[in-house]
């Protein structure tokens, strides 16, 4: 069966300090990838997309950036970290498009 | 942005009674996804239901989607203490990112 993984579970981050938040799957081949972010008392929002290896989608524009160096690894980073990057960071993976889509158990990031 | 808007934003309700949450959208849409989210926890997917598709069970779940009133809705019978949790809808619209779009979600109650 398939399963995903993120890592750090919580993290906590002075402003202007470097990002890197991790998801791997495991289970399947070619998933497709996302990042979403949920605000306090909020929906979550997709930030970014990836359909194969170095193929990344940007849904918003940010202070993060997202990379695929592996088929089933996704990597979310950012170089300086604001304050309002704070929030819930979750992957999620689909087998293909218009397929129900997977979520990780999160990473709570807290910015100060 | 958000496509889906939950309603009512809050339920509170007795255990064994049913539930009952709604959720509007605003363009077309490939399908629309029903996630469970416990507080502080990742999301676990409950239903896909697809376009073309009128209704949708699964145990003790019940969704319905009417596309030419861009609407959904979610049925929980027989409520169980352990329901307690914050329900979104999401969408994959036609044409738009290759990702989901939530609402910001109705958060259930059930009481003792």
């Amino acid at each position: 069966s398939q399963t995903i993984h993120q890592w750090p579970a919580t993290l906590v981050q002075p402003v202007g300090s470097p990002l890197s938040l991790e998801c791997t799957v495991e289970g399947t081949s070619n998933p497709n990838l996302y990042w979403y972010r949920q605000a306090a008392g909020r929906g979550l929002q997709l930030l970014f997309y990836s359909v194969g290896i170095g193929q990344i989608s940007s849904e918003v524009p940010q202070n993060l950036s997202a990379s695929r160096p592996q088929d089933r690894q996704f990597i979310l980073s950012s170089k300086k970290l604001l304050l309002s990057d704070s929030g819930f960071y979750l992957c999620a993976w689909s087998p293909r498009r218009w397929e129900t889509q997977y979520f990780g158990p999160g990473t709570r990031l807290l910015v100060l | 942005s958000q496509q889906g808007e939950e309603d009512p934003q809050a339920l509170s309700i007795q255990e064994g009674e049913n539930a009952t949450m709604n959720c509007s959208y605003k363009t077309s849409i490939n399908n629309l996804q029903w996630y469970r989210q416990n507080s502080g926890r990742g999301l676990v997917h409950l239903i896909l239901i697809r376009s073309n598709e009128r209704e949708k069970h699964s145990g003790r779940l019940r969704v319905t989607l009417d596309t030419s009133k861009k609407s959904s809705s979610l049925l929980i019978t027989a409520s169980r203490a352990a329901d307690t949790a914050s329900y979104f809808c999401a969408t994959d619209a036609v044409g738009g990112a290759d990702g989901l779009t939530f609402g910001k979600g109705t958060h259930l109650i059930i009481q003792p």
